[in-house]
């Protein structure tokens, strides 16, 4: 089974409006990470934001927000006040257990484009 | 943030030859660090994971005596495509765990191979 996955290929926004990217991960660790990366046609991974399974809240990050929903194992992106530069590919990724040796699952992306 | 740099940015090569990249944690140190690949319009596929000091650990189907890893020091992995064929043509993406005991993973900017 898919670790992460991102069922939308590709989504428009327009701009000033927000916008939710959509992920669902598998795992049966009690312990896990989640990730969004964004990155844009220059092809660098730019982290966004993280969410910890024991966290209690959404994470947030300015205009970033996770919706984390646990029993429903959605860690969904939600970008308000869109703008121009957020047209990029964005990636949710999930690291399962503590140890930050290990490596992170990625899911297939979404291409996010913000129309003017 | 963690900054992670790479080089070089792009390489053009013949078949048949081999390609050094570099990845550098900047400013923190790095005893794991991440090599991926990633072809267009495709996720991130992880080649292996790189322990400062000790051989590289490779996932399933990546040829570890193509694709040799060698991380020296705490803030340098290398990665050297060996024999490189048109086939190997892709964008490889180094990454590293933050420092100061931080569960985030910082992406090198990427290195663009084009064999010919």
């Amino acid at each position: 089974a898919q670790k992460i996955t991102q069922t939308q290929p590709g989504m428009f926004v327009q701009e000033k409006e927000a916008v939710t990217l959509d992920c669902t991960y598998d795992t049966s660790d009690p312990s896990y990470g989640l990730f969004w990366y964004k990155q844009p046609s220059s092809g660098e991974m730019i982290f966004l934001i993280y969410q910890g399974s024991y966290d209690q809240q959404n994470a947030t990050e300015g205009r970033y927000s996770l919706n984390f929903q646990k029993a429903r194992k959605s860690a969904n992106l939600v970008i308000s006040a869109s703008q121009l530069g957020d047209s990029a590919m964005y990636f949710c990724a999930m690291r399962e257990g503590l140890n930050g040796a290990n490596n992170l699952f990625f899911g297939t992306g979404t291409r996010l484009t913000v129309i003017p | 943030g963690a900054v992670v740099s790479q080089h070089p940015s792009w390489v053009i090569c013949k078949s048949g030859t081999s390609v050094k990249i570099e990845c550098r944690s900047l400013d923190f140190q790095a005893t794991t660090m991440f090599w991926y690949r990633q072809f267009p319009k495709q996720s991130l596929m992880l080649m292996a994971t790189s322990n400062e000091g000790s051989k590289a650990t490779y996932e399933q189907g990546v040829e570890k005596d193509k694709f040799l890893i060698n991380h020296a020091s705490l803030t340098l992995s290398t990665l050297t495509v060996t024999s490189a064929h048109p086939e190997d043509s892709s964008f490889y993406i180094c990454s590293a765990r933050g420092g100061q005991g931080t569960d985030t993973q910082y992406f090198g900017p990427g290195t663009r191979l084009t064999v010919l």
